[in-house]
């Protein structure tokens, strides 16, 4: 039992080019999200999906694309990244109003 | 949408002391209150939560208040122990979009 998993932990990339973040989970959980972390900015929700096939827009969602084909994973994706998506991205899960799971963390440097 | 204010933004504490993290939150649907402590380096975890039919929450050395009409929780650890050094979250989940929203963070710091 994994819990939430996050792949890559590291990466980085050049401004323009693009990448996609990949979140899986084995908690057979419903609700799952993408928050990205700054200094002193706390953990801000970029998208999030109530389950297989939807997703909907958090508080800082521009730039930023996600898919949730399969109920287990949740993909985001920068189309063209920017220096200001230099950051911490954190993928949870969670059951409907339960406690949500964090993933290890991506820390994504653009140059 | 929910926008959820948490003070202070830093806190140092005598080791032994008790410490007190608040926070406030707008959208009356929100019915899930979760604490999340955050160490260097490490995801965040849950600590504690309560929801929106309960006042008060314990476990052990932490606990967590709640008023609805005021839209206000807080987080009270006592006892504060070395290992309590962290970062802490409050974060509030409206029944109305189903978004978990999260604080700017507490940085606790226990003095010895």
């Amino acid at each position: 039992n994994a819990g939430v998993t996050q792949t890559p932990k590291f990466r980085v990339l050049k401004t323009g080019q693009s990448m996609t973040l990949l979140c899986a989970q084995d908690m057979n959980h419903e609700y799952m999200y993408w928050y990205r972390q700054d200094p002193g900015m706390g953990l801000r929700l970029i998208h999030y999906s109530v389950g297989e096939g939807t997703t909907a827009k958090g508080e800082v969602p521009d730039g930023y694309n996600v898919s949730r084909l399969k109920k287990q994973n949740f993909l985001l994706g920068l189309e063209s990244a920017a220096p200001s998506q230099t950051s911490v991205y954190f993928c949870a899960s969670s059951f409907y109003n339960q406690q949500a799971f964090f993933g290890q963390g991506t820390r994504l440097t653009v140059v | 949408g929910e926008n959820v204010e948490q003070h202070p933004s830093t806190l140092s504490v005598q080791e032994g002391d008790s410490a007190v993290i608040k926070c406030t939150y707008s959208d009356s649907a929100s019915n899930y209150f979760p604490w999340y402590k955050q160490e260097l380096g490490k995801r965040p975890q849950l600590i504690i939560d309560i929801r929106s039919n309960v006042g008060e929450k314990k476990d052990q050395r932490i606990a967590v208040t709640l008023n609805k009409t005021a839209k206000h929780f807080s987080l009270h650890i006592t006892e504060t122990q070395p290992e309590d050094s962290a970062v802490y979250f409050c974060a509030a989940s409206s029944s109305r979009d189903d978004k978990i929203i999260f604080g700017k963070g507490t940085r606790l710091h226990i003095l010895p």
